[in-house]
């Protein structure tokens, strides 16, 4: 089955610097990637996703890139400001069949230093 | 538009009691999904419901149970409790064609 890989599990930022997360899939058959931003006691939200027809997607300071060759993606968000501080996960999943499968990596705790 | 709402919020139990969890889908939404999230870890599919069934399940043993309802709304149910179902629960709707989820705010339960 699918396996999921993120890292780092821990990125400390200056505010206004950039930050990266990167992931890794084993599935070739996925087709969905979204990336889900948690704060402390509150559910996953999504704040962006990728489809494997698309390179690379934006929204204004975030954006995700996809390298389905290597399998891997990628969230990159610019600027940052405090309130980007929270855990964020990747994941993938084959949106032929059952979509709500997600296969979640472990998180990524972002700490943005005012 | 309302989204994603899940009862209890929080939850005691004591090993070997059964538990019933709630959720109510975003409306217009017709599909939900449940996972469980460990503490430090990333949420773990467990099933997903659509049109009243179950639409493919993860790696979690028959005393995890769900049901849907016609209004789309939906329940876990989990028998025999053990102290490793200690977990935030949540739930997460999605109109069926678009695989986006969208989740509630969990319901923490810890079993004694």
């Amino acid at each position: 089955g699918e396996n999921v890989e993120q890292h780092p599990s821990t990125l400390s930022v200056q505010e206004g610097d950039s930050a990266v997360i990167k992931c890794t899939y084993s599935d070739s058959a996925s087709n969905y990637f979204p990336w889900y931003k948690q704060e402390l006691g509150k559910g996953p939200q999504l704040i962006i996703d990728i489809r494997s027809n698309v390179g690379e997607k934006k929204d204004q300071r975030i954006a995700v890139t996809l390298n389905k060759t290597a399998k891997h993606f990628s969230l990159h968000i610019t600027e940052t400001q405090p309130e980007d501080s929270a855990v964020y996960f990747c994941a993938a999943s084959t949106m032929g069949g059952s979509q709500g499968n997600l296969i979640f990596g472990k998180g990524t705790k972002l700490s943005v230093k005012p | 538009e309302t989204g994603v709402t899940q009862s209890p919020t929080h939850l005691i139990k004591t090993r070997g009691q059964q538990v019933t969890l709630r959720c109510s889908s975003q409306s217009g939404h017709n599909t939900v999904s449940w996972y469980q999230q460990a503490l430090g870890q990333g949420p773990q599919f467990i099933f997903q419901y659509y049109r009243e069934e179950e639409n493919g399940r993860g790696n979690f043993p028959p005393r995890f149970s769900g049901l849907q309802f016609p209004n789309y709304s939906s329940e876990l149910n989990v028998n025999a409790l053990e102290l490793d179902d200690s977990a935030l629960y949540l739930c997460a709707s999605s109109f069926s064609h678009t695989g986006e989820l969208f989740f509630g705010e969990g319901s923490r339960l810890t079993v004694l």
